[in-house]
């Protein structure tokens, strides 16, 4: 059973520069896609972005300036650092694995289906 | 990007109703949505993938359809424990979207 297990600074000033890593337990890095998600207080999720095994990552257009993920497989573990931290960016941040399954067309399909515990990341000078 | 788009955003219910949540895309995405349930303070937990494949473990009165632009999810009859927010996402594409929740509660 995966278990992906979050790390990282809770609290930060404005400009700062959020530094968030997510463990991956029980399993390996290969072939799937590494997500960091986030939810700010009482709202929606938000998509970041995703890393591959490989090291190819998508990002959310909105934050792709600010935002790197990175992964390192001898850790077994991936990154995420966003910079020039605001109150808006004040939030839950889920790290989660996304994978391919097939679906009843038997073709396949994208889903998120492991996901890290949160960690509440506040921005306050 | 694609916008996905839920309603209602909150809906009261009982133990043992039928309940539907709809979401729908800004563009056709045939069949590439997931849906997940997400418990307070709790991370969420998908559900469904691939617009109505039921996910390893998730109970059967979840069912999901849809596609081209509108989906829905439906619970059958509703248990004490399906109280909870749930979230419609794209997988079409990147950014990949979410709805904007649906707070299912007790009547």
């Amino acid at each position: 059973q995966v278990q992906l297990q979050q790390w990282g600074a809770g609290l930060l000033k404005p400009s700062e520069t959020l530094s968030l890593t997510c463990g991956v337990h029980g399993g390996s890095l290969s072939n799937f896609y590494w997500n960091w998600i986030r939810q700010p207080p009482g709202k929606g999720l938000e998509w970041l972005g995703e890393i591959y095994h490989s090291g190819s990552t998508f990002y959310n257009p909105s934050l792709q300036s600010r935002l790197t993920i990175s992964i390192d497989t001898s850790k077994n573990q991936f990154s995420l650092k966003l910079t020039s931290m605001t109150a808006a960016d004040t939030a839950v941040y889920y790290c989660a694995r996304g994978s391919y399954g097939p679906g009843k067309d038997h073709y396949s399909y994208y889903f998120t289906d492991v996901w890290g515990k949160g960690t509440a990341v506040t921005v306050s000078s | 990007d694609i916008q996905m788009t839920q309603s209602p955003s909150s809906l009261s219910a009982s133990v043992g109703d039928r309940i539907t949540i709809t979401c729908r895309a800004s563009q056709s995405i045939s069949t590439y949505v997931n849906w997940y349930q997400q418990e307070l303070g709790k991370a969420p937990k998908l559900l469904i993938y691939a617009a109505s494949s039921l996910q390893s473990g998730v109970p059967s009165r979840f069912s999901g359809s849809g596609s081209g632009t509108d989906f829905t999810l439906t619970i059958s009859s509703l248990q004490p424990e399906d109280f909870a927010t749930y979230y419609c996402q794209q997988s079409y594409n990147t950014p990949r979207t979410f709805g904007q929740g649906t707070k299912l509660d007790v009547k």
